[in-house]
C-alpha cells in the first residue's frame, strides 16, 4: 500500500515568493492533517479535513496560509507571501473512518525561505 | 489548550538497558494514547496505542496508562542503539476517536553500544 505521499520533498525559496505543498492522503482515509515541525515550537496542527471539508483551522498562523483539499486524493497548502520564519517540516496526515485517532504521517516537506 | 508534557532529555541509556520514557497530560477527558517514533530527518512513525488502564506490550514495546493520575509511559527493554530517536506522546482530543491528536514535545533517547 502506498503512504501518504508529499512533494515536494524539499523546497528552497526567497522571501516574498508563493509556495504551495501537496499531499495525497491514503486512498480511503477521510480526514487529512496539515502539521508544521519546528525546533522551537515541536509538532503544531495547523489545519484538518474531514471528507474534504475544512473542520479546524485555528491552528493556521495567518492569512498568509490556506490550505484546500479540492478531492479526497489531494490537498495543498499555500504560503502567499512566504517569510523567513515559515522555515520548518511541514508534514501531511491521513487517518481512517475506523482507525481510532491512529494518524499515518507523510515524509514531510522541509521549506527553507532565504 | 490542551498540554502534553514530556521530559526534552535527551535520555541515554546503554544498550540492552530499559528506557523509560514518560508524558502527563491535563485532560482527564482524552480516551486514546499513543506514542510515536521519530528519527532524525524522517516523520513520525506510530509504534503504539493504548486506549485502557495497565499495560500493553508489543514486543519489546509496553506501554502503560494511568487514567486517574493522568500519564502514559513507554518502556522500551532491551535497548538497542537503532531505537535511538525522539519520541513523541499524543492524545486524543476530548475522547473523541476521531479528529485532531494533540502531541507533546518529544523526548530525546540515544542507546549507546
Amino acid at each position: 500500500d502506498a503512504g501518504v505521499i508529499q512533494s515536494p520533498r524539499h523546497e528552497v525559496t526567497e522571501m516574498g515568493q508563493e509556495v504551495t505543498l501537496r499531499c495525497k492522503p491514503i486512498s480511503g482515509h477521510d480526514y487529512l492533517f496539515w502539521y508544521r515541525q519546528t525546533m522551537m515550537r515541536g509538532l503544531e496542527l495547523l489545519i484538518y479535513f474531514n471528507n474534504n471539508v475544512p473542520i479546524d483551522d485555528s491552528g493556521m498562523p495567518e492569512d498568509r496560509f490556506s490550505a484546500k483539499m479540492p478531492n479526497a486524493s489531494f490537498s495543498t497548502l499555500k504560503i502567499q507571501p512566504s517569510e523567513p520564519r515559515d522555515s520548518a517540516v511541514y508534514f501531511c496526515a491521513s487517518q481512517g473512518q475506523n482507525s481510532y485517532n491512529e494518524q499515518f504521517f507523510g515524509p514531510g516537506t522541509r521549506l527553507t525561505v532565504l | 489548550q490542551k498540554e502534553v508534557e514530556q521530559n526534552s532529555g535527551p535520555l541515554s541509556v546503554p544498550e540492552g538497558a530499559i528506557a523509560s520514557l514518560n508524558c502527563t497530560y491535563s485532560d482527564r477527558v482524552s480516551q486514546s494514547f499513543f506514542w510515536y517514533r521519530q528519527y532524525s530527518g524522517k516523520s513520525p512513525e506510530l509504534i503504539m496505542s493504548i486506549y485502557s488502564n495497565g499495560d500493553k506490550e508489543d514486543g519489546r514495546f509496553t506501554a502503560q496508562l494511568n487514567k486517574a493520575s493522568q500519564y502514559v509511559s513507554l518502556l522500551i527493554r532491551d535497548s538497542q542503539p537503532s531505537d535511538s530517536a525522539t519520541y513523541l506522546c499524543a492524545l486524543d482530543d476530548r475522547g473523541s476517536t476521531l479528529g485532531r491528536l494533540y502531541f507533546g514535545r518529544g523526548t530525546q533517547l540515544t542507546v549507546w553500544p
